[in-house]
């Protein structure tokens, strides 16, 4: 069965504290491994996609890896504003995005 | 990406009564996907939205609860048929283009029942 899990289940930092959110997944024939930000009340906002073993992306502070197994969201010194519920999606062959339950971030001054 | 504009926004509604949420898009796009997200809940897909055909199910969603129509490439249509407080959550629509792979979601409607 296509599953997706996120560790941890929260995560508080301290402004400037570097860490690393964790998506391990296991599907049949991975199209696409997915990041989104979601903010309270909000739809999720797109990230990052990252499609083969090996690849990485970033954008400001976030750092994005994929390897067979699993993701990694590197948030290197966070601020505030990047308080948010990270989500990660795997694409099935289906096309359709499997999520995980989340990571809480909060990062305070 | 597309822009997907989603209404209501929110809304409050007697059991038993029956909700329309609406998607619309800025552009075509080739596929369109409802999600329910319960309180402090991820995602659940609840059906993939065709164009001009029954829209597919995921396991433990059903047609009759869930009518979904979508007419054309750039509308879609959620009805959530008579409720229950347990159909309290956020309803989600999403949508993927033509010339990219990222899926891009509404802002969403937060549906209370009493």
């Amino acid at each position: 069965e296509d599953q997706v899990t996120q560790s941890p289940e929260a995560l508080r930092l301290q402004e400037g504290e570097s860490s690393s959110l964790n998506c391990s997944y296991t599907v049949s024939g991975l199209r696409g491994l997915f990041w989104y930000r979601q903010d309270p009340g909000k739809g999720p906002e797109f990230l990052f996609t990252l499609y083969s073993a090996g690849e990485e992306k970033e954008k400001e502070r976030l750092k994005a890896t994929l390897t067979k197994k699993e993701s990694f969201l590197h948030i290197t010194a966070p601020k505030p504003e990047d308080s948010a519920t990270y989500l990660c999606a795997v694409q099935a062959p289906t096309d359709k995005l499997i999520f995980g339950t989340g990571t809480r971030l909060q990062v305070f001054p | 990406s597309a822009v997907i504009s989603q209404k209501p926004s929110r809304d409050i509604c007697q059991r038993g009564t029956s909700l329309t949420i609406q998607c619309q898009v800025d552009s075509q796009v080739t596929m369109m996907f409802w999600y329910r997200q319960q309180p402090g809940q991820s995602l659940t897909l609840i059906a993939t939205a065709n164009q001009g055909s029954e829209a597919t199910y995921e396991s433990g969603f059903v047609i009759d609860k869930f009518p979904i129509s979508r007419p054309n490439l750039t509308f879609s249509t959620l009805t959530v048929s008579n409720m229950s407080p347990e159909d309290s959550s956020i309803y989600l629509c999403s949508a993927v283009g033509w010339r990219d792979y990222g899926y891009t979601f509404g802002s969403g409607t937060r549906l209370t029942v009493v």
